[in-house]
C-alpha cells in the first residue's frame, strides 16, 4: 500500500515549469515526504524530500500543504532530460520506502 | 562520500536453478539495506528490508530470501528460480528513519528462461 496517489502521467514543454501533485492524506506528523525519477532501465534517483516545510535543491523545489496532505514537485524549467517516472513516497519510522505506480513526465521539444 | 556496488548487470538463469545477487555499501555504517523488484512496465515491489546484521523484515512471502552477513553487505537469494522471478532487482541503502533519503544501486536484470 502506496498510501500515496499521483496523476500516471503528465506532459509538459521544454524550458517551461512543471508542477507534479501528489496526494498523502492519511500521512502521519512523523512521516517525511519523499520524491525519486527514475529513468528507463536505471534505478530511481532521490530528489528531494521534506516533512513540513517547503525545501529547494539544486534539482528541484518541494512544497508542502500546510496540513500536509498534499504536496507538489517543481522542476522549474523542464529538460528533455527530465524525462522520468516520478514517485512521492511517505517515508516512516518502520524504515520502509513504498513506492506506488508514480507520474510518467514526458517532455515535450 | 557513499557508493553503492550492484552486480551483476544482467542475468540469464534457467528455471530451476539457484540465485545470488550481492550489493555492498561503501562510506557509511550500520545503513539500512532494501532489495526491490520491477517487474516490467510496473512499479517497485519492496521485498525486504534490514536495519542490522541479521536483521530482515521481508515484505511479500516469494521464493526469494535475503541475507545481510556483514554491515555493508545485502545478499538476495533463491534456491530454485520461478519464471515469475524476472525482474529488475534493486538494491538500496538509506541512513535512518526517513529523513535522509533512500539511494539506489545500478540494478540487476535478471531473465529466467
Amino acid at each position: 500500500d502506496a498510501k500515496t496517489t499521483q496523476p500516471n502521467s503528465m506532459e509538459s514543454n521544454e524550458e517551461e515549469p512543471v508542477h507534479l501533485p501528489c496526494n498523502h492524506s492519511t500521512i502521519s506528523g512523523t512521516d517525511y515526504i519523499h520524491w525519486y525519477r527514475q529513468l528507463p532501465s536505471q534505478g530511481p534517483e532521490y530528489v528531494i524530500h521534506g516533512l513540513t516545510s517547503n525545501v529547494n535543491n539544486r534539482m528541484a523545489s518541494l512544497a508542502i500543504a500546510e496540513d500536509r496532505k498534499s504536496s507538489t514537485l517543481i522542476l522549474h524549467r523542464a529538460t528533455l532530460r527530465d524525462a522520468a517516472v516520478y514517485y512521492c513516497i511517505r517515508a516512516s519510522g518502520t524504515y520502509k520506502y513504498i513506492f506506488g505506480t508514480g507520474t510518467r513526465l514526458k517532455v515535450l521539444a | 562520500s557513499q557508493t553503492i556496488h550492484q552486480w551483476p548487470a544482467t542475468l540469464v538463469q534457467p528455471v530451476g536453478s539457484p540465485l545470488s545477487l550481492e550489493c555492498t555499501v561503501e562510506g557509511t555504517s550500520n545503513p539500512n539495506l532494501y532489495w526491490y523488484r520491477q517487474a516490467a512496465g510496473r512499479g517497485l515491489q519492496l521485498l525486504f528490508y534490514s536495519v542490522g546484521i541479521g536483521q530482515i523484515s521481508s515484505e511479500v512471502p516469494q521464493n526469494l530470501s535475503a541475507s545481510r552477513p556483514q554491515d555493508r553487505q545485502f545478499i538476495l537469494s533463491s534456491k530454485k528460480l520461478l519464471l515469475s522471478d524476472s525482474g529488475f532487482y534493486l538494491c538500496a541503502w538509506s541512513t535512518d528513519t526517513g529523513g535522509g533519503g533512500a539511494f539506489f544501486g545500478q540494478g540487476t536484470r535478471l531473465t529466467v528462461v
